[in-house]
């Protein structure tokens, strides 16, 4: 299974900044994904991102608000952008075992903004 | 389109007793069917999976599930609860045929509250 660790652990962030949140893999994997877990929510799926492409945003997710990099098979990186008290929430970096496809996940990064 | 409930926002049970928590599912093909657990302020641990093969499928910590399609159901099971199950639990599902089969589809969650 893939380790995978998430940077910053948390963080409290001011109204109107951006904060990158930073996913390293210990194996190259095609497929990273980023969820948002709102406080007392279940895990939405914020985009998919590969290597060497545009990520897939779902529906109610834009590029201008999340902008992600893929720079390589290992790291991907999650801005959140011009943030809100809404944006309070733990984001999730996860990869997917290429053969049956459960997911892994890092710790997390739980982001609060004032 | 695919989907998973879990009926029950809270499950309390005392130590050493039978631990059930309810999933059904919603998918238009075949499904493949995950368990997992969030401990508090860390991430998603995956517990156990649902492929193909026997419905009883047994996963980490001594817990299992059974796959039920008729009754698209896989509640996740421990035959007696330790204190340090206390967590919340996430069922997941995937719908193999569907073209957009790597997305994970996650119910809202169950916290478990094991007591002493």
């Amino acid at each position: 299974s893939a380790v995978i660790s998430q940077k910053p652990s948390r963080d409290i962030c001011q109204r109107g900044t951006s904060l990158t949140i930073q996913c390293q893999v210990d194996s190259q994997v095609t497929m990273m994904f980023w969820y948002r877990q709102q406080p007392g929510q279940s895990l939405t799926l914020i985009a998919t991102a590969n290597q060497g492409s545009e990520a897939t945003y779902e529906s109610g997710f834009v590029i201008d608000k999340f902008p992600i990099s893929r720079p390589n098979l290992t790291f991907s990186t999650l801005t959140v952008s011009n943030m809100s008290p809404e944006d309070s929430s733990i984001y999730l970096c996860s990869t997917r075992d290429r053969r049956e496809g459960e997911l892994f996940f890092g710790e997390g990064s739980r982001l609060t903004v004032l | 389109a695919q989907s998973v409930a879990q009926p029950e926002d809270q499950v309390n049970v005392a130590e050493g007793n039978p631990l059930t928590v309810k999933c059904t599912y919603s998918v238009s093909g075949n499904p493949y069917l995950f368990w997992y657990v969030q401990y508090p302020n860390r991430g998603l641990q995956f517990l156990l999976k649902y492929i193909t093969g026997d419905n009883l499928v047994k996963g980490s910590y001594g817990f299992e599930a059974e796959f039920n399609k008729s009754q698209t159901s896989f509640h996740l099971k421990k035959p007696s609860a330790l204190v340090s199950d206390s967590a919340l639990y996430f069922c997941a599902v995937r719908d193999i045929e569907s073209s957009n089969d790597y997305k994970l589809s996650f119910g809202a969650g169950t916290t478990v509250t094991v007591r002493a």
